[in-house]
């Protein structure tokens, strides 16, 4: 299964605080993507980076990639109660492909 | 741009019951768009993909005669739980892809979800 695996499982952090997820993958992607779900509703579409990209930048996000290590982080910068949500990772094996294989998901929490 | 609605948002029915889940694209055409199964704290499982005008693409171990897909129309799909049972309680999430998307990637639009409770 090409399903990724998040680290870790939740994260409880201070605001102002830096949170960092890990997205670990097992086989070679098209494009990695980071998407935000506050509890209960639906998924926002936060960055994505291409396999032949290794760190991309928007606002407080920054996400770097690893293809030798299959594995991908997403760091929050500064963060604030209202990043509290969970964070998933997901990955397609090819350009155009319909699938995108979902990680475990983090699940973090922003202390004000 | 780019918004995919779901309707309703929640529903509670008994067992036995067929429920139907509308996704529609709201402002912008969509050929595929993609049913998500999630279980509570875990993570999305792509259930079928949805094609304007011709037959669903299940997942390995997806029902289909239990998870009816519809595909009508450029802006909605409507997947039917029929015969819902307790265990079919989730939440279902769709998610859509711009017919004007080109090129490598993959971005798809999800909808709110919909929360499915079967008493």
């Amino acid at each position: 299964s090409q399903q990724g695996e998040e680290d870790p499982q939740a994260l409880s952090i201070q605001e102002g605080e830096n949170a960092t997820m890990n997205c670990s993958y097992k086989t070679s992607i098209n494009n990695l993507q980071w998407y935000r779900q506050n509890s209960g509703r639906g998924l926002v579409h936060l960055i994505l980076i291409r396999s032949n990209e290794r760190e991309k930048h928007s606002g407080r996000l920054r996400v770097t990639l690893d293809t030798s290590k299959k594995s991908s982080s997403l760091l929050i910068t500064a963060s604030r109660a209202a990043d509290t949500a969970s964070y998933f990772c997901a990955t397609d094996d090819r350009p155009g492909a319909n699938n995108l294989f979902f990680g475990t998901g983090t699940r973090l929490t922003v202390i004000p | 741009g780019a918004v995919v609605s779901q309707h309703p948002s929640r529903v509670i029915c008994k067992s036995g019951t067929s429920v139907k889940i509308e996704c529609r694209s709201l402002d912008f055409q969509a050929t595929t768009m993609f049913w998500y199964r999630q279980f509570p704290k875990k993570s999305l499982m792509l259930m079928a993909t949805s094609n304007e005008g011709s037959k669903a693409t299940y997942e390995q171990g997806v029902e289909k005669d239990k998870f009816l897909i519809n595909h009508a129309s450029l802006t909605l799909s409507t997947l039917t739980v029929t015969s819902a049972h307790p265990e079919d309680s989730s939440f279902y999430i769709c998610s859509a892809r711009d017919i004007r998307a080109s090129g490598p990637y993959n971005e798809q639009f999800f909808g709110p979800g919909t929360r499915l409770t079967v008493l």
